[in-house]
């Protein structure tokens, strides 16, 4: 049973650095692809990144220059930063597991519980 | 960016009825397109992915069609628990994008 579990800081300053991480249980990180998905409050939902075991990602452009998202095979989690964030960063951020292959590429079939991020001084 | 048109974004239905959702792209995108479920305070469920196939153990209500631009969610008939904020979400090409969602409530 794939369980994934978001932690972090709820609370961020403006201009600082927002810095999550999620641990996967009942799978290997290696198996997959790795999403980071926030959804502002009362919004859709926005992609963030993707990452695979071997630290190949893909970032939303409109996050690109602030996003870095990274994998720690060791301990199974895996990891967002945001730099210089906003009070338009606020949001619930959310991991997911991507599906790699086939007609479920790029799927997210299993999420963690969600985790509300703050930006305010 | 491609990007996703659901309507309505609201909708209001009794339990019973039949509902369809529609998410239009802003360019072809094959079959490459996900639904999603959601309920206040949890986390998305994935409901369909290639726009027809249900995920395992998602009942039989629900179902998607479309292809290209165009793509329906339908439910069936609707039931209690189906009353929640519908997604979708394409995986054509990056990034990859989602629709502004559909809010289902109850008539």
């Amino acid at each position: 049973h794939v369980q994934l579990q978001e932690s972090g800081p709820g609370l961020v300053k403006p201009s600082e650095t927002l810095s999550l991480t999620c641990t996967v249980s009942g799978d290997s990180i290696t198996t997959y692809y790795w999403s980071w998905v926030r959804q502002s409050p009362g919004k859709g939902l926005e992609w963030i990144a993707f990452v695979y075991h071997t630290g190949n990602a893909n970032y939303s452009p409109s996050l690109k220059t602030r996003a870095t998202i990274s994998v720690d095979t060791s301990k199974n989690q895996f990891s967002l930063r945001l730099s210089s964030v906003t009070a338009a960063d606020t949001a619930v951020y959310y991991c997911a597991r991507m599906g790699q292959g086939g007609s479920a590429y790029g799927t997210h079939d299993y999420w963690g519980q969600g985790t509300l991020v703050t930006v305010s001084s | 960016d491609i990007q996703l048109t659901q309507s309505p974004s609201f909708l209001s239905a009794s339990v019973g009825d039949r509902v369809t959702i529609t998410c239009r792209a802003s360019q072809g995108i094959s079959s490459s397109l996900a639904w999603y479920q959601q309920k206040p305070g949890k986390a998305p469920k994935l409901l369909i992915y290639a726009a027809s196939t249900l995920q395992s153990g998602v009942p039989s209500r629900f179902s998607g069609r479309g292809s290209e631009r165009e793509f329906t969610l339908t439910i069936s008939s609707l039931q209690p628990e189906d009353f929640a904020t519908y997604h979708c979400q394409q995986i054509h090409s990056y990034p990859i994008t989602f629709g502004q969602g559909t809010r289902l409530e109850i008539k």
